[in-house]
């Protein structure tokens, strides 16, 4: 199937964790990114790849580090766990170009919960 | 900078009635407009999009009118369906950008 999928779908740890949230695309798509999601829903842009490249960073703690080995995968690692990262981080895909209005796919989130 | 509006929630219908969501929004130039929609337990899922004024978006009997004079993108269906139940999130992107701004989101619950 075509899609965006995540890995893991729950994630449950102890504070002060490392922990890393896998991302792949086989959509074809050059643009991936890293939405978090708080427990009222709210969604808010964390980080953006194009091509390898990061093109948006948004004011993310540093403990957080997007890495893109290639342009079909973008995974997320978070160092230090704390409570407050406790969420639901979505991935995302768009293909980037003349027609910047295309829209972006999501993969199903990664439900991360801290103890 | 970039910002969306929506009408908070949650908002509750009995099957068959009307659907109206209101969404405006501020930007700079003309961004193209979504509506994404989250059923429970699942990620987003782009439900139709706009992308210069006066263009309707539709799809699975939703609709939605860029109307750049108002600044808005209400989403509307003329008979909505207990399985139409899920969160909705207005969202633009600004033209020649790639960054995505999403509303707070409004749960929407059919009841029978």
């Amino acid at each position: 199937d075509t899609a965006v999928s995540q890995t893991p779908k729950y994630l449950v740890t102890q504070m002060g964790n490392d922990k890393s949230i896998k991302c792949e695309q086989n959509l074809g798509h050059d643009t991936m990114y890293w939405y978090k999601q708080d427990s009222k829903k709210f969604l808010k842009i964390m980080f953006s790849y194009n091509n390898k490249e990061l093109i948006i960073n948004e004011t993310v703690p540093n403990r957080f580090s997007p890495k893109s080995p290639d342009k079909a995968h973008l995974n997320l690692h978070i160092n230090s766990l704390e409570l407050g990262d406790s969420a639901v981080y979505f991935c995302a895909s768009s293909q980037d170009g003349e027609g910047r209005n295309q829209p972006q796919h999501f993969g199903d989130g990664t439900r991360l919960s801290i103890l | 900078g970039d910002s969306v509006t929506q009408m908070e929630g949650p908002v509750t219908l009995s099957e068959e009635a009307f659907l109206t969501i209101n969404c405006t929004y501020t930007a700079t130039g003309y961004p193209s407009l979504f509506w994404y929609v989250q059923y429970p337990g699942e990620g987003l899922q782009l439900l139709l999009k706009a992308t210069k004024a006066d263009d309707k978006g539709s799809n699975k009997g939703f609709e939605a009118t860029y109307r750049k004079e108002t600044t808005s993108f209400h989403l509307e269906k003329g008979s909505v369906q207990v399985s139409d139940s899920a969160v909705y999130f207005c969202a633009l992107r600004p033209g020649g950008g790639n960054k995505l701004t999403f509303g707070t989101g409004t749960q929407l619950k059919v009841e029978l």
